[in-house]
């Protein structure tokens, strides 16, 4: 069964603390995408990465840092520099100008 | 940077109406997407248009590529309750450090009553 997963589905961290968000694909695409939704609002995209090694910032990368060792992977970690990391992250990878999107992890910092 | 403005913000029908949204950009995309978002889920793309003046249509749903590549719309016939969630349109530009960037519009809250 193909696609894109991210775990967790729900995540809670206290202030301060670094949390790392899974995304997992097994479409065999090239350039996976991490994006941020705040309520009431359209996807904002916080970094990117098009092959293996190697990725870009995005509009709002400030705060996350992401790697891309694998194909299929591209974790995100939201560091405690991060001013308000409380969203609903999702992840997406790319393949013929069609974007497809993970079920998204909801991350609660209190 | 590029905006998108899609309209309207929400809507509220009786099942069975016709629905019509549209986007509009300040700039020029090479390719259209259209999502339908389930609460708390990501997500799922519905149409992707790719030519100027394209048509395209998913069962219910219809979406056109704006002859001036700067807009879009989707129509949706004979809403049922299931068709209620968020759409957002987004917009793709060519290739360089653009590369599958989309950008997002605000997205349009559809609710149908029964």
């Amino acid at each position: 069964d193909g696609g894109i997963t991210q775990s967790p589905k729900y995540l809670f961290r206290k202030e301060g603390q670094n949390v790392t968000l899974s995304c997992e694909q097994n479409l065999n695409h090239d350039a996976m995408y991490w994006y941020r939704q705040d309520p009431g609002q359209g996807l904002r995209l916080i970094y990117y990465s098009q092959i293996v090694n190697d990725f870009q910032k995005g509009d709002i990368a400030e705060g996350y840092s992401v790697s891309r060792e694998k194909k299929e992977s591209f974790p995100l970690t939201v560091t405690s520099a991060q001013k308000n990391p409380t969203a609903f992250y999702l992840c997406a990878s790319t393949s013929g100008g069609r974007k497809y999107f993970g079920p998204g992890t909801r991350l609660t910092v209190t | 940077g590029q905006q998108l403005n899609q309209s309207p913000q929400s809507m509220f029908i009786q099942e069975g109406e016709d629905v019509s949204m549209n986007c509009t950009s300040s700039s020029i995309f090479n390719t259209w997407l259209w999502y339908k978002q389930d609460p708390g889920e990501g997500p799922v793309l519905l149409i992707a248009l790719y030519k100027a003046g394209e048509l395209t249509s998913n069962g219910r749903l219809t979406a056109q590529f704006g002859i001036t590549r700067k807009d879009s719309f989707l129509n949706i016939s004979a809403s049922i309750p299931s068709d209620v969630g968020i759409y957002f349109c987004a917009g793709q530009t060519a290739g360089g450090t653009s590369y599958g960037k989309l950008t997002f519009g605000q997205g349009t809250i559809l609710t149908v009553h029964p």
